[in-house]
């Protein structure tokens, strides 16, 4: 089953509207979360490491204004993209590193992600 | 330099051939390596870990060279069913612990 939950996983929103995404970790705590964005045919995109009870932290290009990030818990963590446009339509996806019982190493798990349509 | 590396492709093969990609990280700290599988608009998901002894999964095998720098990832017996992109993720040791992915390795498996 889904190790992380990432909801929703379209949106359809005019220009000038904002639109929360959520990621959630199911059965463990993250408190590291981090956010990518992918353009068709595109590598993923890093955009920020949302760390829990503390600041995201953000790539270099990345307006901090515009991606808001919240890592309130230690299961959640949302995005919020603020006064969206088109050219934020895109491939929103989260993840969260779990560390293996068996190997003691951390593996990354991701969301199903969110398609975001600005119209 | 990226820090982790991969040829694009796309890696155009019949059923039933065997293809190997492999991918090279800059970051000799890293320390743990993973293959993830991503389908069109959807997440990537784990395809295997990888390591310096090697990593055997059905038709797969995952090969870690450390000295030099790169992993690798062998696929025999190819199916339509395969076809997707492989990316390669170098986790680090330390430091700013932030997985680094490479771009992915397009692989299109034909009748």
């Amino acid at each position: 089953g889904a190790v992380v939950s990432q909801h929703p996983s379209w949106v359809i929103c005019k220009s000038g509207t904002s639109v929360k995404i959520e990621c959630r970790s199911l059965d463990f705590q993250a408190t590291t979360m981090f956010w990518y964005r992918q353009f068709p045919k595109q590598s993923l995109m890093l955009m920020a490491t949302s760390n829990e009870g503390s600041k995201a932290t953000y790539e270099q290009g990345v307006e901090k204004d515009k991606f808001l990030i919240n890592h309130a818990s230690l299961t959640l963590s949302t995005l919020t993209v603020t006064s969206a446009h088109p050219e934020d339509s895109s491939f929103y996806i989260c993840s969260a590193p779990r560390r293996d019982r068996l190997r003691l190493n951390e593996k990354l798990f991701f969301g199903s992600g969110t398609q975001l349509s600005v119209l | 330099r990226k820090e982790v590396e991969q040829d694009p492709g796309p890696f155009n093969v019949p059923e039933g051939a065997t293809v190997a990609f492999n991918c090279t990280y800059s970051n000799s700290a890293s320390q743990s390596f993973f293959w993830y599988r991503q389908d069109c608009r959807k997440e990537p998901k784990l395809l295997m870990s990888v390591y310096s002894s090697g990593n055997e999964d059905g038709r797969f095998t995952a090969q870690l060279n450390r000295a030099s720098q790169y992993i690798s990832l062998l696929i025999r017996d190819s199916k339509l069913s395969d076809s997707a992109t492989y990316l390669c993720v170098a986790f680090p040791s330390g430091g700013s612990y932030i997985p680094t992915f490479g771009r992915g390795t397009s692989l299109i498996v034909h009748p």
